[in-house]
Formats: C-alpha cells, structure tokens, sequence
C-alpha cells in the first residue's frame, strides 16, 4: 500500500505570492491533517479534513486555507506569503476525523520564502 | 493553552537504554503519543498511551505516564545508532480536539 505523498517537495517563492500545496492519503483514509513545522514554533497544527468537510483548526491567520477533494485528496494554501510562513509542511491521514492514534505523515513539503 | 516541554538534547552509548521526558499542562489530555521524526523525513508515530494507563510497553519501547505530575516518558532499550533522530512528545484531548506537539528531543547515538 502506497504511504502519503506529498507534491511538490520543495517550493521556493517570494513574499506577496500565493501558494498551494497538495496532499495523497493511504488509499482508504479518509482524513488528511495539516501542520506547519518551524525551527521557531515547531510543530503546529493547521487543520483537519475528513469527507471534504473541514472538521478542527488550528490558531492560523486566514490566509491558510484548505480544501478535501471526493477522493480525499487535500490542498493547502497559503496566500500572501510571508517570510515567516518558511516551514515544513506536513501532512498525515488517518481512516477516521480525529483518529491520530492510526496516522501516517507523508515527508513533507518545504517551502522558503524569500 | 496546552502546553509541552521536551528537554532539547540527548546523548547515549549505542546499547545503553534512553530516556526521553516530556511535561504537559493539560489535565483533560486523553492521548499521549511519541513520535520519531529522521534526518528529512515525515514524523513517524511510535506509540502512544491513554490517560488511564500508566504504563504501555511495545517491544523495546516502554512508556510511563505520570498523571498525577503530568510527565511522560520514552524508554528506549539496547538504543541503536538508528535510533538517532528527533523524538517529540505530544497530546491530545479527546473526539476533535487538535494535538499539541512539545518541542522535539534530538537523540544523538554514540557508536
């Protein structure tokens, strides 16, 4: 069985842009979280998608957004990019909303702004 | 808010036993968890442990959970060099509650 995949993984851009990540679960998981991984704040939770349905979220501005396709794949985005936004982005599934106990993290993506 | 605290820095002889603490403020924590995390790589859930159990051991992995003092810790035995990487405690309340991640423990394995 084929673990998460995350594309791209990595990504370079400038402050002001915009940019979307994306995210494959276990085929089976219906549930994919995001969190954002930096050196300063560590690691963060964004939010959490279980059958397209945005189901928890994290103390992010709103410029972070996401969305679950029918397939349960996710996107991230991320508009107005800021130096600090540089990170780490992580994604994981698991077959159920909140299920953390059974959850597999993709390698991630790492975007630097610039 | 949930807060919790990792010591930064471990260093151990390939063979002797690990152990990583952490300290969590929330009483109502439900799941506690410990992940791995390699040089470039996702996180990697190694085991966790619910609030009601004070001890869970899974091969050469033993977790205690003091609740009373709010103290977790990772027991890793006979730690190997693949062992080396950095190990964050975490915790979660229950149902959709969002897990809150300490600070992270880096384990540097000597040979």
């Amino acid at each position: 069985k084929a673990g998460v995949t995350q594309t791209p993984r990595y990504l370079i851009k400038t402050r002001g842009q915009q940019v979307t990540l994306s995210c494959s679960p276990i085929s089976g998981h219906r549930s994919v979280s995001w969190y954002q991984q930096t050196p300063g704040q560590g690691l963060q939770f964004l939010f959490e998608y279980f059958s397209e349905t945005q189901r928890n979220k994290g103390n992010f501005p709103g410029r972070f957004s996401g969305r679950q396709f029918s397939n349960s794949r996710s996107e991230m985005n991320v508009s107005t990019l800021e130096l600090g936004d540089s990170a780490l982005y992580l994604c994981a599934s698991s077959p159920a909303a909140g299920a953390t106990d059974t959850q597999y993290f993709g390698p991630g993506t790492r975007l630097t702004v610039l | 808010g949930e807060d919790v605290e990792q010591s930064l820095f471990l260093s151990v002889r390939e063979g002797d036993s690990s152990v990583i603490n952490c300290t969590y403020t929330d009483s109502s924590s439900t799941y506690l968890y410990w992940y791995k995390q390699e040089p470039g790589a996702g996180l990697q859930l190694l085991t966790y442990i619910f609030s009601n159990m004070d001890m869970k051991q899974d091969q050469r992995l033993t977790v205690l959970l003091n609740k009373k003092d709010k103290h977790l810790s990772l027991r890793i035995a006979d730690t190997q060099t693949g062992d080396s990487a950095i190990y964050f405690c975490a915790e979660k309340g229950g149902g959709y509650q969002k897990v809150t991640f300490g600070t992270g423990t880096k384990l540097q394995v000597i040979p």
